[in-house]
């Protein structure tokens, strides 16, 4: 079964890009199924980001975006901006039974 | 407004039991597929449990198959998770979620289950 590793955490500066990893190791690798990304603020829902490794549903801000290379997805935030200081983590469809891993989580630091 | 809203989380010994549910409101929860899934204390999130839209196809984390149990009431727009035998390691934030496309695309606000003597 895959599992996804994520850096603990990330920050950034008001204005700057940052990019969050999420890389897949184990057996079974299995291309990264339906990649998604996710943001979460403490007490709140958390919210979709990014799915199937670069679609943005309708409402999510353009600054955030994805992409894959290899076995490593990613999330880059564009313009950061004080609000988007949350956890963020990513998601892959594994199939079958066990359905679904995430990553570890990442914590992003507005400076 | 479309949103789930999940309730009856609390604190309970270990080997007892709880049963969470989850409200949806805004879409055709007859249509949808949910999940359960969790995030213990200082940990990352567990994907729990699957239920297709009609309740035909159901799927359990290995951690947690033949202790807890989920149900769907399309009439109620409701969800339901019936947990036993409770351990200590259960102790989290429990998350209803609607999946479409491989992905969970809303999110309840979560309720928090406490396993604890």
């Amino acid at each position: 079964q895959p599992a996804l590793t994520q850096p603990a955490s990330v920050s950034g500066s008001p204005g700057q890009s940052i990019t969050i990893s999420c890389t897949e190791s184990g057996s079974d690798v299995g291309g990264y199924k339906y990649v998604s990304w996710f943001q979460h603020h403490p007490d709140k829902a958390p919210k979709l980001l990014i799915y199937d490794v670069t679609n943005r549903p309708s409402g999510v801000a353009n600054r955030f975006s994805g992409s894959k290379s290899g076995n490593t997805a990613s999330l880059t935030i564009s313009g950061l901006q004080s609000e988007d200081e949350a956890d963020y983590f990513c998601c892959s469809y594994v199939g079958s039974s066990t359905r679904y891993v995430f990553g570890s989580g990442t914590k992003v630091t507005v400076l | 407004q479309v949103q789930l809203v999940e309730s009856g989380g609390g604190l309970v010994k270990p080997g007892g039991s709880l049963r969470l549910s989850c409200a949806a409101s805004g879409f055709t929860f007859s249509d949808s597929y949910i999940n359960w899934i969790r995030q213990a204390p200082g940990k990352g999130l567990e994907w729990v449990s699957f239920i297709s839209s009609s309740g035909s196809d159901i799927y359990y984390a290995d951690s947690v198959k033949g202790r807890f149990s989920v149900s769907k009431d399309n009439a109620k727009n409701s969800l339901y998770l019936q947990m036993n035998s409770l351990r200590a390691e259960d102790t989290a934030v429990y998350y209803c979620t609607r999946e479409t496309l491989g992905c969970f695309d809303l999110w309840g606000r979560g309720a928090l289950v406490t396993v604890s003597s």
